[in-house]
């Protein structure tokens, strides 16, 4: 089946640790995106990618990093700058064409231990 | 930024009772989605809307895209229990960037009661 796939689940980190979360597509969509979800709110753009070794930081992108080596792949590391990391976080991609609706994974929870 | 308000921002209704929600806009948008959320799981798109004064349905669902192109509402009839999530909109305006970015709504928790 076609669709995106966010792993793991659920995601557990230390102070100080670097994580990566990782969002897999098989739609041959150009873009992709990351998100974060915080209760009660919306969603809040931190980086995305329009092409293969492009992307570009959204509104939130300080303390996370991304890379896009692959079309189908785009991973996000959840770095230790980043000082309030708990939150659910949502992959999205799309076709580049003006009016293409986002689609989205099923999310990665991260917690801090 | 732009910025969407979404209200309301919670519902409590009976089984078989229509809901509305809606959005608005501090600027023009040329895209309006509405999405649907189940706990633990990424938003599903329901309706996609890109004119002004478009009505769009899906099953028991209509959405409308605002004349004035800065609101955009969704309704659902005879609710049912399966109903239950958090719906957004989401838009795409003229200024949003690259053109690309969507804005989200903060949400509508839908709670039907049986």
């Amino acid at each position: 089946d076609g669709g995106i796939t966010q792993s793991p689940k659920y995601l557990f980190r230390k102070e100080g640790q670097n994580v990566t979360l990782s969002c897999e597509q098989n739609l041959n969509h150009d873009a992709m995106y990351w998100y974060r979800q915080d209760p009660g709110q919306g969603l809040r753009l931190i980086y995305y990618s329009q092409i293969v070794n492009d992307f570009q930081k959204g509104d939130i992108a300080e303390g996370y990093s991304v890379s896009r080596e692959k079309k189908e792949s785009f991973p996000l590391t959840v770095t230790s700058a980043q000082k309030n990391p708990t939150a659910f976080y949502l992959c999205a991609s799309n076709l580049w064409g003006r009016d293409q609706p986002q689609h989205f994974g099923d999310g990665t929870r991260l917690s801090i231990l | 930024g732009q910025q969407l308000n979404q209200s309301p921002q919670s519902m409590f209704i009976q089984e078989g009772e229509d809901v509305s929600m809606n959005c608005t806009s501090s600027s023009i948008f040329n895209t309006w989605l509405w999405y649907k959320q189940e706990p633990g799981e990424g938003p599903v798109l329901l309706i996609a809307l890109y004119k002004a004064g478009e009505l769009t349905s899906n099953g028991r669902l209509t959405a409308q895209f605002g004349i004035t192109r800065k609101d955009s509402f969704l309704n659902i009839s005879a609710s049912i229990p399966s109903d239950v999530g958090i719906y957004f909109c989401a838009g795409r305006g003229i200024s949003s960037g690259s053109a690309r970015q969507l804005t989200f709504g903060s949400g509508t928790q839908l709670t039907v009661l049986p």
